[in-house]
């Protein structure tokens, strides 16, 4: 039972330079969501998809795209890095249920020189 | 501006006793409050949640209490195992958004149980 499934686990990347990472679940849950954590922050939400075909923007968008490909897998777009996106961005997905808990991945870190 | 706070960064405590940890809000209209545990690299993990209706809610060695009145909340750890060092993170649920379930996170507690 794989739950949450991230790639890449770990990225460096030039400024200016795009990337994808990806997530996808095997709960069949309708939400998904993309979260950043850096030190001192906790975790902030970036952009999250209430059900497959919607998408909408989490506290801290800026400089971030996502696609909801189908109802398993949620991507996040770096469309030009910047040394400010370098944190640890993590995944996960629920279902539709007032209070109940996300599940989350194991965590992609990104490093933008 | 931080809506969901966690004021102590680091808490160490000794093996069976009790971990309190404490954390504060400042949107009422919060409707569920979660508490996640998180060990070095692996993500988050779901420990314990309460509505904000409750005042207490209690999982086996884990109790969160809640303070609306004060806008509080506290995780207690009784006894403490040293399998419970961690970082937790308090989370807080705005209601339902088109069913998704968006959380405000503080900022955490590194929790260190010393043997």
């Amino acid at each position: 039972n794989a739950g949450v499934t991230q790639t890449p686990k770990f990225q460096v990347l030039k400024t200016g330079q795009s990337m994808t990472l990806q997530c996808a679940q095997d709960m069949n849950h309708n939400s998904m969501y993309w979260y950043r954590q850096d030190p001192g922050m906790g975790l902030r939400l970036i952009y999250y998809s209430a059900s497959e075909g919607t998408t909408d923007k989490g506290e801290v968008p800026n400089g971030y795209n996502v696609s909801r490909l189908n109802k398993r897998e949620f991507s996040l777009r770096l469309e030009s890095a910047a040394p400010s996106q370098t944190s640890v961005y993590f995944c996960a997905s629920s279902e539709f249920t007032a209070g109940g808990e996300l599940f989350f991945g194991e965590g992609s870190r990104l490093t933008v020189l | 501006d931080q809506q969901v706070k966690q004021n102590s960064p680091s808490l160490s405590v000794q093996e069976g006793r009790i971990s309190i940890l404490n954390c504060d809000y400042t949107n009422s209209m919060f409707d569920y409050f979660l508490w996640y545990k998180k060990y070095p690299a692996e993500g988050p993990t779901f420990l314990i949640s309460i509505s904000s209706i409750k005042d207490k809610n209690e999982d086996g060695r884990f109790t969160v209490f809640l303070n609306k009145s004060a806008k509080h909340l506290s995780l207690h750890i009784v006894p403490s195992q040293p399998g419970d060092s961690a970082v937790y993170f308090c989370a807080a649920s705005d209601p339902l958004i088109q069913g998704a379930q968006k959380l405000v996170f503080g900022q955490g507690t590194r929790l260190t149980i010393n043997p």
